[in-house]
């Protein structure tokens, strides 16, 4: 089946420090979705992409669905500690309208 | 406008019971979806629904589970005679019908599903 690889696995930054990641497929995707998961809770949208190439933002996020279709990144600026938490990518492809799910990077911040 | 609600939060049944999930999608939405999520792991698609009708059930074991959307009421997950490996979280998506071609959705806070 289809996977999305998420990198990095995890890391750990200091408060105000940005923050970049990255899921990658080796097959095509239509749409790109960003969740953030805080424990205990649902997936909580973030960021939607449709279209190679797109930029958006929202907020201090940012995200770009790739010119291949095959990767997109998210960044966050001036990370606070309100931004732990575990960080999905979602991609749908084809006519299909399940998601495939990334394995996630979980994110800590230090003060 | 409420979010997508699901309930029970969280279930505890012994091996061979019977686990009912239920979830509510947002206010419009005619769109639902299940997904299943290991400790550690992404989510995994398991079915798509639309009011009466199962969409996509290629996620879906092929015992034991089942998922049913009726015209009036929440929809249900229903596993029968749970196992061990049954134990994990089932979060439940909707999506509206006229959104940019079906692809947002928007997930419950999830079922935390424990066999003892």
């Amino acid at each position: 089946g289809q996977q999305l690889n998420q990198s990095p696995q995890s890391m750990f930054i200091q408060e105000g420090e940005d923050v970049s990641m990255n899921c990658t497929s080796s097959s095509i995707f239509n749409t790109w979705l960003w969740y953030k998961q805080d424990p205990g809770e649902g997936p909580v949208l973030l960021i939607a992409l449709y279209k190679a190439g797109e930029l958006t933002s929202n907020g201090r996020l940012t995200a770009q669905f790739g010119i291949t279709r095959k990767d997109s990144f998210l960044n966050i600026s001036a990370s606070i500690p309100s931004d732990v938490g575990i960080y999905f990518c979602a991609g749908i492809t084809g006519t299909a309208s399940k998601l495939t799910f990334g394995t996630g990077t979980r994110l800590q911040v230090t003060l | 406008n409420a979010g997508v609600m699901q309930n029970p939060r969280h279930l505890v049944r012994r091996r061979g019971q019977e686990a009912r999930l239920r979830c509510s999608p947002m206010k419009g939405h005619s769109h639902v979806y299940w997904y299943r999520q290991l400790p550690e792991e992404g989510l995994k698609f398991m079915v798509y629904l639309q009011k009466e009708n199962i969409i996509d059930e290629s996620g879906m074991p092929k015992e034991r589970f089942s998922a049913e959307f009726p015209k009036e009421g929440p929809s249900i997950l229903r596993i029968q005679q749970v196992v061990r490996g049954d134990s994990a979280a089932y979060f439940c998506a909707s999506s509206p019908i006229m959104d940019r071609s079906l692809k947002t959705q928007y997930f419950g806070p999830g079922t935390r599903l424990l066999v003892l």
